[in-house]
């Protein structure tokens, strides 16, 4: 299966600010996911990123607030913009290889 | 969306078995998942059945389908305190060109020694 690199591993932000995070795989991939693990809940669907298309976002999450980046076909960035406490949360990408989602060791985001 | 149901906590005695269940409710999922989350990691991909099967074995995991029922089990024999760490299961929906995924809120296993 994939082996997804991903970083920051964890971050302390000021509210208002941004954070990027990167996602490398070491295989090419079409699509690329991005979830949300708020603390103590279960893992939400953000947006799938294609290579060469506009980031596909599911309910509740818009690009303003989520810009996604998906340059090649084994990177993206998922950016948090004007973060808010409530925007704590573990934060993971993910691809799809034989059917089954392989994950980033995720982003620990901490807004204070 | 798609509903993944799983009970919150559990806790056993090192060497006993752990069973952790699961519903869902997309008949159409043509494979199942359990996930597995350590403290501090990413989730790591333990085992998945086929949605035409009703048991697979992998060396302490069993898990049984109930198709019928939308069911799922995960069975971990002889557990272990290494075991303790939270246990997703996960059915999908494919789409046009891709599966997506729906997760339970996850289990709290807690192994104590």
């Amino acid at each position: 299966s994939a082996v997804i690199s991903q970083k920051p591993s964890r971050d302390i932000c000021q509210r208002g600010t941004s954070l990027t995070i990167q996602c490398q795989v070491d295989s090419q991939v079409t699509m690329m996911f991005w979830y949300r693990q708020q603390p103590g809940q279960s893992l939400t669907l953000i947006a799938t990123a294609n290579q060469g298309s506009e980031a596909t976002y599911e309910s509740g999450f818009v690009i303003d607030k989520f810009p996604i980046s998906r340059p090649n076909l084994t990177f993206s960035t998922l950016t948090v913009s004007n973060m808010s406490p409530e925007d704590s949360s573990i934060y993971l990408c993910s691809v799809e290889t034989g059917g089954a989602g392989t994950f980033g060791s995720g982003t620990r985001l901490t807004v204070v | 969306g798609e509903d993944v149901e799983q009970s919150l906590f559990l806790s056993v005695r090192e060497g006993d078995s752990s069973v952790i269940n699961c519903t869902y409710t997309d008949s159409s999922s043509t494979y199942l998942y359990w996930y597995k989350q350590e403290p501090g990691a990413g989730l790591q991909l333990l085992t998945y059945i086929f949605s035409n099967m009703d048991m697979k074995q992998d060396q302490r995991l069993t898990v049984l389908l109930n198709k019928k029922d939308k069911h799922l089990s995960l069975r971990i024999a002889d557990t272990q305190t290494g075991d303790s760490a939270i246990y997703f299961c996960a059915e999908t929906e494919t789409l046009y060109n891709f599966n997506k995924f729906y997760f339970g809120s996850g289990t709290k296993l807690n192994v104590k020694p």
